[in-house]
């Protein structure tokens, strides 16, 4: 199956610093979703990005949708220690009528105080 | 509020075990998903289920089954239990008609001895 390339894999920051973290496919995607985990939970919905070239914000957080419609970013801005956790970005795609979601690898976001 | 609910928490099961997953969603969605998330490789699709009685194979099925009789439940089925079944399980719903975002439940860490 398909997976999408997301980058880096883990990080170590300090408090207040700025994160950015991205995701590439082959594949062309119709929606692009930034999700994050905490530990022993599930992923929550961030961000979701719905047109190519879109830039959306939530708080401290931005994203935007690729031009080209196969890549995707997340910046997080003067981090905090609740930051800390696993984001993923995922596309969707339609499989038959269901959405259907191909997620990244992850990325691990650490917090230094 | 949203509600993805998922039977169990934490299970340990012994290899060769028949295993069920539950999952339950309060909100009147017609697609419901499984994924496995293993450490490095993300989310990964194993069944979905566009209606009831109604399911397809994802990314990963094998091994597995699934069971969806009533729209809110979603069940994940491993009928003989293998040490390499070991992992997290995530249950999500989404309504075929509104925006492509899927709602997850809390997981389910399996541990097969």
């Amino acid at each position: 199956g398909q997976q999408l390339n997301q980058s880096p894999q883990s990080m170590f920051i300090q408090e207040g610093e700025d994160v950015s973290m991205n995701c590439t496919s082959s594949s062309i995607f119709n929606t692009w979703l930034w999700y994050k985990q905490d530990p022993g939970e599930g992923p929550v919905l961030l961000i979701a990005l719905y047109k190519a070239g879109e830039l959306t914000s939530n708080g401290r957080l931005t994203a935007q949708f690729g031009i080209t419609r196969k890549d995707s970013f997340l910046n997080i801005s003067a981090s905090i220690p609740s930051d800390v956790g696993i984001y993923f970005c995922a596309g969707t795609s339609r499989a038959g009528t269901a959405s259907k979601l191909t997620f990244g690898t992850g990325t691990r976001l650490q917090v230094t105080l | 509020d949203v509600k993805v609910t998922q039977s169990s928490r934490y299970l340990v099961k012994r290899t060769g075990e028949k295993v069920f997953l539950e999952c339950v969603q309060d909100m009147d969605h017609e697609n419901m998903f499984w994924y496995r998330q293993d450490p490095g490789l993300g989310l990964r699709l194993i069944y979905f289920s566009y209606d009831v009685k109604m399911k397809e194979k994802g990314d990963i099925p094998e091994g597995y089954s699934v069971s969806r009789e009533k729209k809110e439940r979603f069940s994940l089925i491993l009928e003989s239990a293998s040490t390499s079944q070991t992992s997290m399980y995530l249950c999500a719903s989404i309504s075929s008609g509104g925006a492509e975002t899927q709602y997850f439940g809390p997981g389910t860490r399996l541990l097969v001895l």
